[in-house]
């Protein structure tokens, strides 16, 4: 059964610090990688999508892929509290459909 | 960026009756779309696919009979939960996967912005 797994948390990182989230995947045949933040009682929102290995970066957001290690992370540098929310770590499966992690809470205190 | 709208946003309803909720791709095409549901503090669940012009495809353990996926067009798809009950009152999410030309959003999902549902 193809999981992807994500520490739950919470991650809590100060205002103005770098907030690491990692996540894995069990399906090495996968090739599309999502990472999205969800506030709560709020639908998920993409923040970034990686399809090759290495480094992809979008503002204060970078995400890492290392399809050896079936590992992909999300850094998000200059953490404000707004960045406060859920994020969930999905792999595309072989239907289309995205396969979730179960999410980081990561807490950002002023 | 790529809008994906669901109406209504806000459903309270006696137990019993059925509910219809819609999502639409504003602007891009979706030949699949999925409806997820949300419980208090847990993940997202997957409950179908819904693609366009074909039946959907259930996950396990959801009732078929009870959440009703329509595809009728390349933007829209509706479920209907059926003579509902308090147990089915939780937070509805579709996704619409866009397949355009543009790379940078060639199979991605974008999500609505959900729908609670509340059967009393």
């Amino acid at each position: 059964q193809k999981e992807v797994e994500q520490n739950s948390g919470p991650l809590s990182v100060p205002e103005g610090a770098i907030a690491s989230l990692n996540c894995t995947y069990s399906d090495r045949g996968s090739q599309s990688f999502f990472w999205y933040r969800q506030y709560s009682g709020k639908s998920p929102e993409l923040i970034m999508s990686i399809y090759s290995n290495g480094d992809k970066e979008d503002g204060r957001f970078t995400a890492q892929l290392n399809k050896a290690s079936q590992y992909v992370s999300l850094l998000i540098r200059d953490s404000q509290p707004s960045d406060s929310a859920t994020y969930l770590c999905a792999v595309m499966g072989s239907q289309g459909n995205l396969i979730f992690g179960k999410g980081t809470k990561l807490s950002v205190k002023p | 960026g790529a809008v994906v709208s669901q109406h209504p946003s806000w459903v309270i309803c006696k137990s019993g009756t059925s509910v219809k909720i819609e999502c639409r791709s504003l602007d891009f095409q979706a030949t699949t779309m999925f409806w997820y549901r949300q419980f208090p503090k847990q993940s997202l669940m997957l409950m179908a696919t819904s693609n366009e012009g074909s039946k959907a495809t259930y996950e396990q353990g959801v009732e078929k009979d009870k959440f009703l996926i329509n595809h009728a067009s390349l933007t829209l798809s509706t479920l209907t939960v059926t003579s509902a009950h308090p147990e089915d009152s939780s937070f509805y999410i579709c996704s619409a996967r866009d397949l355009g030309p543009t790379s940078g959003r060639r199979g991605t999902q974008y999500f609505g912005p959900g729908t609670r549902l509340l059967v009393l």
